[in-house]
């Protein structure tokens, strides 16, 4: 079956918009994760969904990011009001579960570029 | 937090065996430490998980000591498609949720 996919796979922007950046995990994982990678570094953990619980914010680097999961299947990372050093790759993962023992899978990531 | 130390970079060549050691100090009970493996311009890649002793597949071997402050990855016979970034991981359990913490992980360069 298909893997986990984003979209757009590279965004340019301006300081000061706001862009949306899409998620499809796999089908049936009820788990869903969001992590950003700046150039040359590891992976910053940004949020997790699973279910229909209240998602896990406190990655989330400040107000300006926030993200929706809708029907427990696509997710949105929408950023407000993008600044320069939002420019890293967003990278989205699904798991069967939040179990520790669930491997995560990950989609190949939105390179976004704030200018 | 269970913080993670390994080194920044690894040079082999292709054929040998490869074990990369990460140091987790503050690694709590109920903690699992996963080795995830990152090529460029991909997402990760899960290579193995261990919670003690030692853990066996196709891809790794992870071998784990009694007090659980370590660990080591060992590819055995690596290839020029090994040449990627590893990352170890101590998977925060709070809560029993998968919440996985990347440090800067080792680049490994494999040379013909």
């Amino acid at each position: 079956g298909a893997g986990v996919s984003q979209s757009p796979s590279n965004k340019v922007t301006e300081k000061g918009k706001d862009v949306e950046l899409r998620c499809d995990p796999i089908s049936g994982h009820t788990a869903l994760y969001w992590y950003r990678q700046s150039l040359g570094q590891g992976l910053e953990f940004l949020i997790y969904f699973q279910g229909n619980s209240a998602p896990d914010k406190s990655g989330l680097p400040s107000d300006r990011f926030s993200a929706e999961r809708t029907g427990g299947s696509v997710s949105t990372l929408t950023i407000q009001r993008t600044q320069q050093e939002d420019s890293a790759v967003y990278l989205c993962a699904s798991s069967q579960g939040l179990a520790v023992t669930y491997e995560q899978y990950f989609g190949p990531g939105t390179r976004l570029t704030v200018t | 937090l269970a913080k993670t130390t390994q080194p920044i970079s690894m040079d082999s060549y292709e054929g040998q065996e490869v074990n990369i050691t990460c140091s987790h100090n503050n690694i709590a009970t109920n903690d699992y430490i996963t080795w995830y493996q990152q090529f460029p311009s991909q997402g990760p890649r899960f290579i193995i998980q261990g919670y003690k002793t030692k853990v066996t597949n196709e891809v790794a071997s992870l071998f784990i000591p009694a007090d659980r402050k370590s660990s080591t990855l060992s590819l055995p016979r690596v290839s020029l498609s090994d040449t990627a970034v590893y990352y170890c991981l101590v998977a925060l359990t709070p809560g029993g949720y998968n919440k996985l913490i990347f440090g800067a992980g080792t680049r490994l360069a494999v040379h013909p």
